[in-house]
């Protein structure tokens, strides 16, 4: 969706480097969140912001952190990257909608995903 | 954890209807029922969701039974491009989704 962009869109790194990824939409979306996906696997959650000043972690959060500069931008960084950081990472917006008579529902939208190696 | 229970993998020849089973006996009454697919290694696309009732739209339909224990994904004419994994996932509406393995989907000319 080209509404959320993930920045880089690959990146080859070395174990013990600083890396950030960005994220951005213009969806407009108060909700921001990073997936990983390894090999094989499903999506697991990393951290989720609800607002700017709202950050959450998710089910895998150790070794990443994550920066809300602004509604429209999420960062994740990994601090001292390691080979088992090796992964596609995504970013996702959402809006919490409401739905008459049932309560509300949380459609995300994912960004392309970046590709990381860290060797 | 994924609350979920899908098959690893699913054949289906192209124009045919794909049928997509989930299971999800534990779900509770204000949780929605979510499908998603992956196209290769692109980003999860939104496909439907429901919470009660049958659903339908330009993509596919949502068939929910009526105990909520599980449904189904319905692609009513399946072709090539539709060959991805697509996953089901339950949710409330205020939490970060949360996704299993899924079900890898061929499409067979």
């Amino acid at each position: 969706d080209a509404d959320v962009t993930q920045t880089p869109r690959n990146r080859i790194t070395k174990t013990g480097k600083r890396i950030m990824l960005e994220c951005s939409q213009t969806k407009g979306h108060d909700r921001m969140y990073w997936y990983r996906q390894d090999p094989g696997l499903g999506l697991r959650l990393i951290y989720y912001s609800f607002d700017v000043k709202d950050i959450n972690k998710g089910e895998i959060s150790d070794g990443y952190s994550v920066s809300r500069q602004a509604q429209a931008k999420f960062s994740l960084s990994l601090e001292s990257a390691i080979p088992n950081q090796t992964a596609l990472y995504f970013c996702a917006t959402s809006d919490f909608t409401g739905q008459g008579g049932g309560g509300s529902y949380n459609e995300q939208f994912f960004g392309p995903g970046t590709r990381l190696t860290v060797l | 954890d994924a609350k979920t229970t899908q098959p690893t993998s699913m054949d289906c020849a192209e124009g045919r209807a794909a049928n997509l089973p989930c299971n999800h006996s534990t779900i509770s009454g204000n949780e929605y029922v979510y499908w998603y697919r992956q196209i290769h290694s692109q980003g999860p696309q939104y496909i439907i969701h429901g919470l009660k009732n049958n659903e339908t739209n330009e993509m596919a339909s949502l068939i929910i039974t009526e105990d909520r224990k599980s449904s189904t994904l319905i692609l009513p004419h399946a072709t090539l491009r539709d060959t991805a994994v697509y996953y089901c996932i339950v949710s409330p509406g205020n939490t970060p989704l949360v996704f299993g393995k899924g079900t890898r989907l061929s499409v067979i000319a």
